[in-house]
């Protein structure tokens, strides 16, 4: 059982939105550390996607934004593509663990 | 370019040994936090450690307490974890990772090695 929770499974169309949400609590998320989010394809490292909630590191596309709110963060996608089939993760930090976490991931299955 | 290149994994037995490295090139190695990801087989991410520029450890999941250390040679550029007393649960792809943030409560990884496949079996 993760930290954070994400849903473990979305889907979309080609061309549509998509959202993951990054759900947390009091000790994470909503104690007001930044969220981050990575993509992982099969067979290949992760990549970072997102950081300090809403960045986006150089060459990633601005078809992917990250928002925060509360206790909660999410991911969307717009534009969906056959090649943003991969898993998903959010990451933060956790004041009772004392420690980084990652969500369970989410896999993005494009239809 | 960051380069980050495990080495050390393969097959071992239950409570056998393995020691994984990790060789980074392209940054200033000795001020950077470093860490190590493993991804089991059907699972998600599970961050294993975090150790300071200095080679200070800041955190080690509770599965591996007491049976990983971690270290590092900034003389060398490289990062270490000995795995000792391995388990069937420790099967999993190891990442060497690096990390970078404005403060330690928002650290995050932005640049990730290849992995080292580490399988612990009889």
């Amino acid at each position: 059982q993760s930290v954070l929770t994400q849903p473990p499974s979305v889907s979309g169309a080609p061309g549509q939105r998509v959202t993951i949400s990054c759900t947390g609590t009091s000790s994470n998320i909503g104690a007001g550390y930044d969220v981050h989010w990575y993509r992982q394809f099969p067979e290949t490292a992760p990549k970072l996607l997102i950081y300090d909630n809403t960045n986006r590191p150089s060459g990633v596309p601005d078809r992917f934004s990250g928002a925060k709110s509360g206790t909660s963060a999410s991911l969307a996608i717009t534009g969906l593509q056959a090649e943003d089939e991969a898993d998903y993760y959010c990451q933060s930090y956790d004041s009772s663990l004392n420690g980084w976490v990652f969500g369970g991931g989410t896999k993005l299955t494009v239809l | 370019e960051v380069q980050l290149l495990e080495s050390g994994g393969g097959l071992v037995q239950p409570g056998g040994s393995l020691r994984l490295s990790c060789a980074a090139s392209g940054f200033t190695f000795n001020t950077h936090a470093m860490t190590w990801v493993r991804r089991a087989p059907g699972k998600g991410l599970e961050w294993v450690s975090v150790i300071d520029d200095d080679g200070s450890s800041l955190y080690s999941a509770d599965s591996v307490k007491g049976r990983f250390t971690f270290s590092r040679d900034n003389s060398k550029n490289t990062l270490y974890m000995q795995m000792n007393s391995l388990r069937a649960e420790d099967t999993a792809i190891y990442y060497c990772a690096k990390l970078r943030g404005r403060e330690l409560s928002g650290w995050h990884i932005d640049y990730w090695g290849q992995g080292t496949l580490v399988t612990v079996s009889s």
